[in-house]
């Protein structure tokens, strides 16, 4: 499967500010998403990131607050905006194709302090 | 009710044990099923996919009901490396994966 590299890793943050994760996958993938993972909790789908068009977003998020680029098959970003400490969480980006199969990138753990 | 329910867990067994997850799923168009493997601060991992006719990887079965709409996964022979969370995962045929909560396992010596 394809490797996904993510960065930052982890961060800590002031509330107010953004931050923009990055996603870099070593081979072209079909569709990448990302997601929002609370501490002790599952997965849960922020967006569907589309190549060369908006992002498709999930009940509960819009563009406004989590902004996502995908210029081409490979790369993606997530940025988190206008920052609060209930956006505190690991934010993981993951590529597939039509099996369904996911495979992810190491995740950014965000602190907002 | 969520759309994708696992065993709450935690389950804790000693090692050489044979230890059983359960996970339901409410969405019956779903297309597609899986397992995936969480370690601790570490991003999810696939294990295997689920199907109706069963499959089994080494010392793993998994198995998919979709009368019942209800997944299983099957450990046995316990490692110590077994210990982890781990997740049920359903798509729809838009793409869309939905993970189950995760059941977290402890195998201990």
């Amino acid at each position: 499967s394809a490797v996904i590299s993510q960065k930052p890793s982890r961060d800590i943050c002031q509330r107010g500010t953004s931050l923009t994760i990055q996603c870099q996958v070593d081979s072209q993938v079909t569709m990448m998403f990302w997601y929002r993972q609370q501490p002790g909790q599952s997965l849960t789908l922020i967006a569907t990131a589309n190549q060369g068009s908006e992002a498709t977003y999930e009940s509960g998020f819009v563009i406004d607050k989590f902004p996502i680029s995908r210029p081409n098959l490979t790369f993606s970003t997530l940025t988190v905006s206008n920052m609060s400490p209930e956006d505190s969480s690991i934010y993981l980006c993951s590529g597939g194709g039509a099996s369904g199969k996911l495979f992810f990138g190491s995740g950014t753990q965000l602190s907002v302090l | 009710r969520k759309e994708v329910e696992q065993d709450p867990g935690p389950f804790n067994v000693p090692e050489g044990a044979t230890v059983a997850f359960n996970c339901t799923y409410s969405n019956s168009a779903s297309q597609s099923f899986f397992w995936y493997r969480q370690d601790c601060r570490k991003e999810p991992k696939l294990l295997m996919s689920v199907y109706s006719s069963g499959n089994e990887d080494g010392r793993f079965t998994a198995q998919l009901n979709r009368a019942s709409q209800y997944i299983s996964l099957l450990i046995r022979d316990s490692k110590l490396s077994d210990s982890a969370t781990y997740l049920c995962v359903v798509n729809t045929n838009a793409g869309k994966s939905t993970f189950g909560d995760g059941t977290t396992l402890t195998v201990k010596p």
